[in-house]
């Protein structure tokens, strides 16, 4: 079946520290990929997408991804993160021969000063 | 800027109602979806749609039922309301689903079924 997995659930770091959050799908064929967050009290935002081309992404607010195809792995990373990044993250893949967008389970992420 | 407005942000109902949720995007997007989130589970997809009138089911379509008449509105139906569907839905919409593209959030209805 076509999943998405987050390896982390819950993650606590303290400001300046480096991030990094795990994403693996097992979908084969050609997938476009996303990283979305959803701060508290807001919407599902978009913040950073792969849809081909540089496998290394970068998005909003200094997030990057890195796709990784043999290892079917999608990763999130900031080098230095701050209170106010503080959230829930979400690993989404769509398959070009679905309709779907699938999301893995989520990752909160507690930033402490 | 797509905007995918929820009709409401909070709904407490009663068990056996039946409930309306309802989804309304201003950017002709062909695919609209709902999804409902719960802690530790992530979002999970409901129901969506590429089209007026035609439907897909998702991966929890059970109790739920959808609406689409008009391009821009995606209804979601709670046919006999439960506690188990106590839940935050969100709707979303894309352009179309070939090729790359994004979906866009609105900002949730959290429904609690008493």
């Amino acid at each position: 079946a076509q999943s998405v997995s987050q390896h982390n659930h819950h993650v606590i770091l303290s400001e300046a520290a480096s991030l990094e959050l795990g994403c693996n799908y097992s979908y084969g064929g050609t997938v476009n990929l996303f990283w979305y967050v959803q701060y508290p009290g807001q919407h599902l935002q978009l913040l950073l997408k792969y849809f081909s081309g540089d496998p290394l992404v970068k998005g909003i607010k200094g997030f990057e991804a890195e796709f990784i195809k043999s290892k079917f792995s999608f990763n999130l990373r900031k080098p230095s993160v701050q209170w106010s990044d503080t959230a829930e993250y979400f690993c989404a893949v769509k398959s070009n021969s679905g309709y779907a967008l699938n999301f893995g389970k989520g990752t909160s992420l507690l930033v402490t000063p | 800027d797509v905007k995918v407005t929820q009709s409401s942000r909070y709904l407490v109902k009663r068990t056996g109602e039946k409930v309306f949720l309802e989804c309304v995007q201003d950017m002709d997007h062909e695919n609209m979806f709902w999804y409902r989130q719960d802690p530790g589970l992530g979002l999970r997809l409901i129901y969506f749609s590429y089209d007026v009138k035609m439907k897909e089911k998702g991966d929890i379509p059970e109790g739920y039922s959808v609406s689409r008449e008009k391009k821009e509105r995606f209804s979601l139906i709670l046919e006999s309301a439960s506690t188990n569907q106590t839940s935050m839905y969100l709707c979303a919409s894309a352009l179309r689903w070939t090729g790359n593209t994004e979906a866009f959030f609105g900002q949730g209805t959290r429904l609690t079924v008493v």
